[in-house]
């Protein structure tokens, strides 16, 4: 079964600082990558997603994320965030054709005006 | 957007009693629903897949007779936990695929808060 590894649970940081969220995936086949983010008092949503092509990966508000196969990885990345960046984010991952997703336990990101 | 509604948002119970949750796609439908929970500082947790019109499939160590999972239309999915416990206080996600789109990620619903007291 897939396992997903996100480290340093609690991250806070000054705005326009850069950001890097670590995630790591136990699976060797083909897999479909993605983040999620909840802000406070909200639903799950959708931040990107990788399927296949380009492993940098374009995301909402500034965020990014590169597929790193050979590391299994597959990280968060955004240049300079702001206030309203502090959320709970969520790494995830399904094997191909396979419709559960393993979650990791997430990143508390908090950024300090 | 695709949006998930999961009502009750907070519920509070006493031991013994049953509780419902119910999820809904407002937009779209879904063949498949999935519940998620979650304790706290830990990650989401797969409990069961509710298909449409059949059984749900649970994960190993769920108990399928203590969370019922009843998925009787496209739209409309429900989690009874029965005779609750307070080690059932939880957060409980659930989330849906639009049928009609291959690939989509998941849409999430806003969760419910459960405490069993």
């Amino acid at each position: 079964a897939q396992s997903v590894s996100q480290h340093n649970h609690h991250v806070i940081l000054s705005e326009a600082a850069s950001l890097e969220l670590g995630c790591n995936y136990s699976y060797g086949g083909t897999v479909n990558l993605f983040w999620y983010v909840q802000y406070p008092g909200q639903h799950l949503q959708l931040l990107l997603k990788y399927f296949s092509g380009d492993p940098l990966v374009k995301g909402i508000k500034g965020f990014e994320a590169e597929f790193i196969k050979s590391k299994f990885s597959f990280n968060l990345r955004k240049p300079s965030v702001q206030w309203s960046d502090t959320a709970e984010y969520f790494c995830a991952v399904t094997s191909y054709g396979n419709n559960r997703l393993a979650f990791g336990k997430g990143n508390q990101v908090v950024v300090i005006p | 957007g695709a949006v998930v509604s999961q009502h009750p948002s907070r519920v509070i119970c006493k031991s013994g009693t049953s509780v419902k949750i119910e999820c809904r796609s407002l937009d779209f439908q879904a063949t498949t629903m999935f519940w998620y929970r979650q304790f706290p500082k830990q990650s989401l947790m797969l409990m069961a897949t509710s298909n449409e019109g059949s059984k749900a499939t649970y994960e190993q160590g769920v108990e399928k007779d203590k969370f019922l999972i009843n998925h009787a239309s496209l739209t409309l999915s429900t989690l009874t936990v029965t005779s609750a416990h307070p080690e059932d206080s939880s957060f409980y996600i659930c989330s849906a695929r639009d049928r009609g789109q291959n690939n989509s990620p998941l849409h999430f619903g806003n969760g419910t808060r459960l405490t069993v007291t």
